[in-house]
């Protein structure tokens, strides 16, 4: 059964401290990695799609990167406009679904 | 973001209303999807449509009806809903790619739904 976990749960920072949040999964061959940013009573927002071992993808403070059994979702200096929930998900080879993890919840402190 | 709409942005409704929930996407994508996000919990993925079949039904109760007139829009239709069914609804849409690229999907706003 494909899985996917992240931690931490909640991770609090000050304005300009780096951190990186985790992703482990699980899938049976994969397809695509994604991260999203959802903030409080809104829909995910699109981040990254990660396809291979290796890849790293960067856009302004955000940087994910990949491996066989986890993803990386690095901030840079972080401001507190990136305090959200980060949502990652899998999807399988053999299918189109996703599977989500629980989020980590990231607050930015000034 | 317009790309994918959806409405209305809040519901509530008691055990014995009848309401529809509505979602429209301008991405020109060709599959649609259904999601229910509880406090704590991951998304579940309820309904996915491909070119407007329905291709996945995850058990969802059957007080859930969904509906899908075309590529464009999806509706969820429901009736005698429970309290436990409070949650945030969310439409997704996708291109529907084949052949093991990777499909994104791309989320509405969401419909936050009150039973009481």
């Amino acid at each position: 059964e494909d899985q996917v976990t992240q931690s931490p749960e909640a991770l609090r920072l000050q304005e300009g401290e780096s951190s990186s949040l985790n992703c482990s999964y699980t899938v049976s061959g994969l397809r695509g990695l994604f991260w999203y940013r959802q903030d409080p009573g809104k829909g995910p927002e699109f981040l990254f799609t990660l396809y291979s071992a290796g890849e790293e993808k960067e856009k302004e403070r955000l940087k994910a990167t990949l491996t066989k059994k986890e993803s990386f979702l690095h901030i840079t200096a972080p401001k507190p406009e990136d305090s959200a929930t980060y949502l990652c998900a899998v999807q399988a080879y053999y299918g189109q679904n996703f599977v989500f993890g629980p989020g980590t919840r990231l607050s930015v402190l000034p | 973001e317009t790309g994918v709409t959806q409405t209305p942005r809040h519901l509530v409704m008691g055990m014995t209303n009848k309401k529809s929930l509505k979602c429209e996407q301008h991405l020109g994508h060709n599959a649609m999807y259904w999601y229910k996000q509880s406090a704590k919990k991951p998304l579940e993925l309820m309904f996915v449509y491909s070119l407007e079949e329905r291709v996945e039904n995850n058990s969802v109760p059957s007080r859930f009806s969904p509906e899908c007139p075309n590529s464009s829009h999806l509706f969820l239709h429901l009736h005698t809903l429970q309290p436990e069914d409070s949650a945030l609804y969310l439409c997704a849409s996708s291109q529907d790619i084949r052949g093991g690229a990777a499909d994104t999907q791309y989320f509405g706003p969401g419909t936050r739904l009150t039973v009481l």
